[in-house]
């Protein structure tokens, strides 16, 4: 079964611009949650995804957003970007119907430098 | 205070012997608790789950839950030099939400 996927991979943005992020989750998974990764930081909850729902988000600014489609897939956009919003993004798919449980899979993330 | 807690390491240990890492968390109401691995450069990857006290065996990964102490850990047994990455616990606390600890860097040496 194929496994979460990311695109894109790489991403140079400048300052004041904006950028959509893709994910596709595994096949059968529902739900899809976004993580920022940073050396500072680590790894924090944005938002998550399930049947096209948002049901939980993170500590971040409204720049932040994100949008699941019917077949599952998501994008995540980030607006007016800043230097602070370089980072790793991943996405992270699970089966689970339940918030409560359920084992979340990775994708290869998308880097982001914005300069 | 943060959520989840971890030593950030390094922690080095001999090949073939046990590394212990070690998670506590502050959300007394978490339910959800998994061990993930990350290589530089790459995204994590999960090892294990547990949801009840106790412990739980995959191979050579034990995993063990104390809901009383709220405390995790991981055991790795017969650490091979591939065993060598940052390992990151995860709960899932209050409003549903996975918290990430900071992760521990693990060194095996040959």
């Amino acid at each position: 079964k194929a496994g979460v996927t990311q695109t894109p991979r790489y991403l140079i943005k400048t300052r004041g611009q904006q950028v959509t992020l893709s994910c596709s989750p595994i096949s059968g998974h529902r739900s899809v949650s976004w993580y920022q990764q940073t050396p500072g930081q680590g790894l924090q909850f944005l938002f998550e995804y399930f049947s096209e729902t948002q049901r939980n988000k993170g500590n971040f600014p409204g720049r932040f957003s994100g949008r699941q489609f019917s077949n599952s897939r998501s994008e995540m956009n980030v607006s007016t970007l800043e230097l602070g919003d370089s980072a790793l993004y991943l996405c992270a798919s699970s089966l689970a119907r339940n918030p409560g449980a359920g084992e979340q899979y990775f994708g290869p993330g998308t880097r982001l430098t914005v300069t | 205070q943060k959520e989840v807690e971890q030593n950030s390491g390094p922690l080095s240990v001999p090949e073939g012997a046990i590394a212990s890492l070690n998670c506590t968390y502050s959300d007394r109401g978490s339910q959800s608790f998994f061990w993930y691995r990350q290589y530089s450069g790459k995204s994590p990857e999960l090892i294990m789950s547990i949801y009840s006290n106790g412990d739980k065996e995959d191979g050579r990964f034990t995993a063990q839950l104390n809901k009383a102490s709220q405390y995790v850990s991981l055991l790795i047994r017969d650490s091979q030099p591939s065993d060598s990455a940052t390992y990151l616990c995860a709960v899932k606390g209050n409003f549903n939400k996975f918290y990430f600890g900071s992760g521990t860097k693990l060194n095996v040496k040959p």
